[in-house]
């Protein structure tokens, strides 16, 4: 079952512009991960954030948690054409969770051009 | 260090025969998960090997099996496959177990079941 929810699914823009992504969640949590996949290939680690942090940064993203509305963005400021990607949310499968058990959504596919 | 690396990369089998897929974790990581990535399903947890240990088991049938080797090394098994389990399985690593653990993925295996 899906936990994160992205929104919208797709997103095209120019290289340049920001790109704002979100994610939904049904469970509390306890932490949220964003993870960039490019065509198919294996997921790369973008950023955590823990549910007592509201926002944080990594060079150019920037990243949200809302915990009582259950959700999460992620901006990516001044777009490449080397952020073309999708991207996923991911959560614990529960709050108690023992061990790793990421739950994934169904992702974002940004499309960046020059 | 080196990254995850999974063998084969591109597999195709006939319905029910049996597959087997391997993962090499980065170098001192004792925890390595399996996802299965579909376009209708998304990202889906299999499981997590720490220590040789089944750490957590997805919501899959008994015909996906997995286990892990003392030097960290997994695999996982398919046995009767059906058209339904073609995907791209990827495999994740991480120095341990648990909640808010960054997952180093590998590039994947891609299973064509035909």
């Amino acid at each position: 079952s899906q936990q994160g929810e992205e929104d919208p699914q797709a997103l095209s823009i120019q290289e340049g512009e920001n790109a704002t992504m979100n994610c939904s969640y049904k469970t509390s949590i306890n932490n949220l991960q964003w993870y960039r996949q490019n065509s198919g290939r294996g997921l790369v680690h973008l950023i955590l954030i823990r549910s007592n942090e509201r926002e944080k940064h990594s060079g150019r993203l920037r990243v949200t948690l809302d915990t009582s509305k259950k959700s999460s963005s992620l901006l990516i400021t001044a777009s490449r054409a080397a952020d073309t990607a999708s991207y996923f949310c991911a959560t614990d499968g529960t709050a108690n969770q023992a061990g790793t058990a990421l739950i994934f959504g169904k992702g974002t596919t940004l499309s960046v051009s020059s | 260090k080196a990254g995850v690396t999974q063998t084969p990369r591109y597999l195709i089998k006939t319905r029910g025969q049996q597959v087997t897929l391997s993962c090499s974790p980065i170098s001192g990581h004792r925890s390595v998960s399996w996802y299965q990535q579909t376009p209708g399903q998304g990202l889906q947890f299999l499981f997590e090997y720490f220590s040789e240990t089944q750490r957590n088991k997805g919501n899959f049938p008994g015909r996906f099996s997995g286990r892990q080797f003392s030097n960290s090394r997994s695999e996982m098994n398919v046995s009767t496959l059906e058209l339904g389990d073609s995907a791209l399985y990827l495999c994740a690593s991480s120095p341990y177990t648990g909640q808010a653990v960054e997952q180093y993925f590998g590039p994947g295996t891609r299973l064509t079941v035909t």
